[in-house]
């Protein structure tokens, strides 16, 4: 089957700091992954994507690369600032399908 | 009006209300979702609709009833409801099909209180 799992938070970091938020999936055929943030008060919002194998997703200082060989999809982020505080989740979407599957989300507070 | 809207963004009924939420997507995309996200859950998929046709129903209690007229429009109509289905209700669209690796959209979502 198709799912998703990515390290459980809260995350707290001091400002600058390196981040790593784990996702890993198993998956059937060839799926697109992607990571996206959440802010209060706010829906899910795209913040990078991949869609084969090796790709790199990078937005906003943060960067993924999609590994099948380790079935990962790790979200990176060399300095973190107070404004990255929100909900990170990662997904999987089959393509030519309508699926989507969510990972449970993992929340990161940056301090300053 | 540009990407995917949801109105009402606060929404407080007592449990033998109707309402409905609506939600608009401005990106001619053709699938449609409603999710339902609860604090210290995962976000749980509800309908799916593809060309205005319902695609899944993911065991969601008839109390929920979705309408989708059409590639643009969707509705998610309540009716009582219980307290526990408290929670942020949210609306995504895609365009799926073949050669598609498109990502969802989402609207800002309905925060609906039940009382």
């Amino acid at each position: 089957g198709n799912s998703v799992t990515q390290m459980e938070g809260p995350v707290t970091l001091s400002e600058e700091a390196f981040l790593t938020i784990n996702c890993t999936y198993t998956a059937t055929g060839y799926p697109s992954l992607f990571w996206y943030v959440q802010y209060p008060g706010e829906g899910l919002q795209l913040l990078l994507k991949a869609t084969k194998a090796d790709d790199k997703g990078s937005n906003k200082g943060f960067e993924a690369t999609y590994r099948k060989e380790t079935t990962s999809f790790h979200l990176e982020k060399g300095s973190v600032q107070v404004s990255d505080s929100a909900v990170y989740f990662c997904a999987l979407g089959r393509y030519n399908f309508n699926k989507f599957y969510f990972g449970s989300g993992t929340k990161l507070n940056v301090k300053p | 009006e540009t990407g995917v809207t949801q109105t009402p963004r606060h929404l407080v009924m007592g449990m033998t209300n109707k309402k409905s939420l609506k939600c608009e997507q401005h990106l001619g995309h053709n699938a449609m979702y409603w999710y339902k996200q609860s604090a210290k859950k995962p976000l749980e998929l509800m309908f799916v609709y593809n060309f205005k046709e319902q695609t899944e129903n993911n065991s969601v209690p008839s109390r929920f009833s979705p309408e989708c007229p059409n590639s643009s429009h969707l509705f998610l109509h309540l009716h009582t409801l219980q307290p526990e289905d408290s929670a942020l209700y949210l609306c995504a669209s895609t365009s799926s099909g073949a050669s598609s690796y498109n990502e969802q959209f989402f609207g800002p979502g309905t925060r609906l209180t039940v009382l």
